[in-house]
């Protein structure tokens, strides 16, 4: 079964430190999203991403967070100066056009800022 | 804003009983509702979902239940098998606008199912 791929699956970083996140997503598949999740939380809206740009983000997303997809494949989320409360499981995700299943997740990627 | 709630955080059933597992929502203009079974150190995998179209989805041991007057949904399982052990989570999205939507997360609920 098709499956969205999110590399490193955990990520450790000094605060004020860049992170890129990347993810491979389902070859047919349009929308792609970022959802993370803070430890003991629920999982949380970023971003959503269509025809190359971006279709709808949260108060979440500032400018320190940018998505893009540099070579038609990867989806990559970028976080330019980390801070400590940006310690969470960023999860990808994607539907096909029309889906009626919901979206598929990748596994995660952790990302602790220290 | 907690425009989808779960308010149980834990649940506990024997083997082969049914689990109910109950989400409420605040935001009228949802029409899509989903459930997500999460397993530690995986993402969120999609269980069942129902529009607001309908009251009721079956898939094999899953059905959800929508009641749109009191703005509540349950998943149901039955019979419960220990493998259902996970958190579940309840998303609510607005899907009118196209297939690009946005999903809004309930804090999820730990089912544990006991043999």
């Amino acid at each position: 079964e098709p499956e969205v791929t999110q590399t490193p699956s955990h990520q450790v970083t000094q605060m004020g430190q860049e992170v890129i996140l990347r993810c491979v997503p389902i070859s047919n598949h349009l929308y792609f999203y970022w959802y993370r999740q803070i430890l003991g939380q629920k999982v949380e809206f970023l971003v959503s991403f269509y025809n190359n740009e971006i279709s709808e983000k949260s108060e979440i997303f500032d400018d320190q967070f940018s998505v893009e997809r540099p070579d038609g494949s990867n989806f990559t989320l970028k976080i330019r100066s980390t801070k400590l409360e940006d310690s969470a499981m960023y999860f990808c995700a994607d539907t096909p056009l029309g889906g009626s299943h919901g979206y598929t997740f990748g596994s995660g990627t952790r990302l602790t800022v220290v | 804003d907690q425009q989808v709630k779960q308010n149980s955080p834990s649940l506990s059933v024997q083997e082969g009983r049914i689990s109910i597992l109950n989400c409420d929502y605040t935001n009228s203009m949802f029409d899509y509702f989903l459930w997500y079974k999460k397993y530690p150190a995986e993402g969120p995998t999609f269980l069942i979902s129902i529009s607001s179209i309908k009251d009721k989805n079956e898939d094999g041991r899953f059905t959800v239940f929508l009641n749109k007057s009191a703005k509540h949904l349950s998943l149901h399982i039955v019979p419960s098998q220990p493998g259902d052990s996970a958190v579940y989570f309840c998303a609510a999205g607005i899907r009118s606008g196209g297939s690009n939507y946005k999903l809004t997360f309930g804090k999820g609920t730990l089912l544990t199912v006991n043999p």
